[in-house]
């Protein structure tokens, strides 16, 4: 049981480029998430999912998109990467909505520079 | 106000103290919470839940008072592998994208 894992681990992006960050977790979890966590700041929600086939913006969702065909599988999306996309991601994944099965459960990150 | 309020410290304490940090919210309605420790630029860790009045694990114990809407933390005999920021995390029930991260707390054990 891997958890959650998220690919790659690090990036450089030229400004305009785009790409994918793989999340995929095993433990059969219904929500899946994506933040990102700028130097000493807190969590962002940019994108969620509450099972295969929906999707809904968070908090910080321009210039990214996601898709969720699988149960297992959230990848996000950057197209035109810029600068103030330079951030860790974070995906992150939850069993169901209530207590107690309402705990989220981090992947590694993906560390993006965006120069 | 923000949702979800937390001591930035840095707390600075010798290894074997006792702690204590604080995270008060403003959403009433909310249901469950959550202290995670986060090490530099590493995921955040589930440290524990709260889902009644307090939970405590080992050396690890937190509160929940909902009538004043905070929840606390204290950490017994800190060890140097304690230093770390320890994120407050407030969830509303009926919500799945209603997670509020608190901006986290930094703690630093020193030998």
């Amino acid at each position: 049981n891997a958890g959650v894992t998220q690919t790659p681990k690090f990036r450089i992006l030229k400004i305009g480029q785009s790409m994918t960050l793989q999340c995929t977790q095993d433990m059969n979890h219904n929500y899946m998430y994506w933040y990102r966590q700028d130097p000493g700041m807190g969590l962002k929600l940019i994108y969620y999912s509450v099972g295969a086939g929906i999707t809904d913006k968070g908090e910080v969702p321009n210039g990214y998109n996601v898709s969720r065909s699988t149960t297992e599988d959230f990848p996000l999306r950057l197209e035109l990467a810029a600068p103030s996309q330079t951030s860790v991601y974070f995906c992150a994944s939850i069993l169901a909505g209530g207590p107690p099965t309402d705990t989220q459960y981090f992947g590694p990150g993906t560390r993006l520079t965006v120069l | 106000r923000k949702e979800v309020e937390q001591d930035p410290g840095p707390f600075n304490v010798p290894e074997g103290a006792t702690v204590a940090f604080n995270c008060t919210y403003s959403n009433s309605a909310s249901q469950s919470f959550f202290w995670y420790r986060q090490d530099c630029r590493k995921e955040p860790k589930l440290l524990m839940s709260v889902y009644s009045s307090g939970n405590e694990d080992g050396r690890f114990t937190a509160q929940l008072n909902r009538a004043s809407q905070y929840i606390s933390l204290l950490i017994r005999d800190s060890k140097l592998s304690d230093s770390a920021t320890y994120l407050c995390v407030v969830k509303k029930y009926s919500s799945a994208s209603k997670i509020i991260f608190g901006s986290g707390t930094r703690l630093s054990i020193r030998p």
